[in-house]
C-alpha cells in the first residue's frame, strides 16, 4: 500500500496571505495525485488532478505541483472560505488518501 | 450536472450487514467508475471500491472479503454491502464518480453516518 504523509497537521495563516501544503507518497506515484477540500459536514470536493490541473471551477488561487513522491497545494490570497481541510489522494495503485491538513485562521 | 445521493439505515448492529445504495441522476451508472469511500468521525478518508463497466468491481484488498458493489442499472443506483460490521465501521459513506480507472472523485454525494453499535 502506498501511505500518503501530509504536513503540516495544522497550518495556521491570516486571510489575504499564502498557504502550502505538502504532501509526500511512500514510493513513486508519478503524476496520480489528486488535491481535495472538505469543509465540516461537507463532501470532499476536488480540486488538482494529475498534480497540477484544476478542477472545473476551482479559482486560480490553487494551485498544484510536484511529481514522483512529493507534492505541494498552494493557495494565495486565502480568502475566509479557503479554511478547511484538505487531503492528498494517490490513484497510481490503489487508491490512498493523506491524513489531512487542517487550514485556520490565524 | 451530476448528483449523488446515499440512503440507508443509520444504524446498525455489530455482525451484521451494512447496506447502503447510491442514487444518481445526470450520468449513467453503465458508464465511468463509481466508488464508495468512507470517513470514521474525525479521521480521514478509505477508498472501499468501486464499480466499472456497469456490473463489473473492484474492492480495497484489505477489506474484499466484506465488501460488495453491485448495480440496478433500471433504477441507476448502485449499492454497498459490508458485511460483519463492528464498531470501527461507524463512518460517514460516500459515494462518488470517477471518469477512468486512475479513479479520483469528481463528483460526490453528501454522505450519510452509519453507527455500529448495539
Amino acid at each position: 500500500e502506498i501511505v500518503m504523509t501530509q504536513s503540516p497537521a495544522t497550518l495556521s495563516v491570516s486571510p489575504g496571505g499564502r498557504a502550502t501544503l505538502s504532501c509526500r507518497a511512500s514510493q513513486s506515484v508519478n503524476g496520480n495525485l489528486a488535491w481535495y477540500q472538505q469543509k465540516p459536514g461537507q463532501a470532499p470536493r476536488l480540486l488538482i488532478y494529475g498534480a497540477s490541473t484544476r478542477a472545473t471551477g476551482i479559482p486560480a488561487r490553487f494551485s498544484g505541483s510536484g511529481s514522483g513522491t512529493e507534492f505541494t497545494l498552494t493557495i494565495s490570497s486565502l480568502q475566509s472560505e479557503d479554511f478547511a481541510i484538505y487531503y492528498c489522494q494517490q490513484y497510481y495503485i490503489w487508491y490512498t488518501f493523506g491524513q489531512g491538513t487542517k487550514l485556520e485562521i490565524k | 450536472q451530476v448528483q449523488l445521493q446515499e440512503s440507508g439505515p443509520g444504524l446498525v448492529k455489530p455482525s451484521e450487514t451494512l447496506s447502503l445504495t447510491c442514487s444518481v441522476s445526470g450520468a449513467s451508472v453503465s458508464s465511468d467508475f463509481w466508488s464508495w469511500i468512507r470517513q470514521p468521525p474525525g479521521k480521514g478518508l478509505e477508498w472501499l471500491g468501486y464499480l466499472y463497466n456497469g456490473g463489473s468491481a473492484k474492492y480495497d484488498p484489505s477489506l474484499k472479503s466484506r465488501v460488495t458493489i453491485s448495480v440496478d442499472t433500471s433504477k441507476n443506483q448502485f449499492s454497498l454491502k459490508l458485511s460483519s460490521v463492528t464498531v470501527a465501521d461507524t463512518a460517514v459513506y460516500y459515494c462518488a464518480r470517477g471518469s477512468t480507472s486512475l479513479w479520483f472523485g469528481e463528483w460526490w454525494g453528501q454522505g450519510t453516518l452509519v453507527t455500529v453499535s448495539s
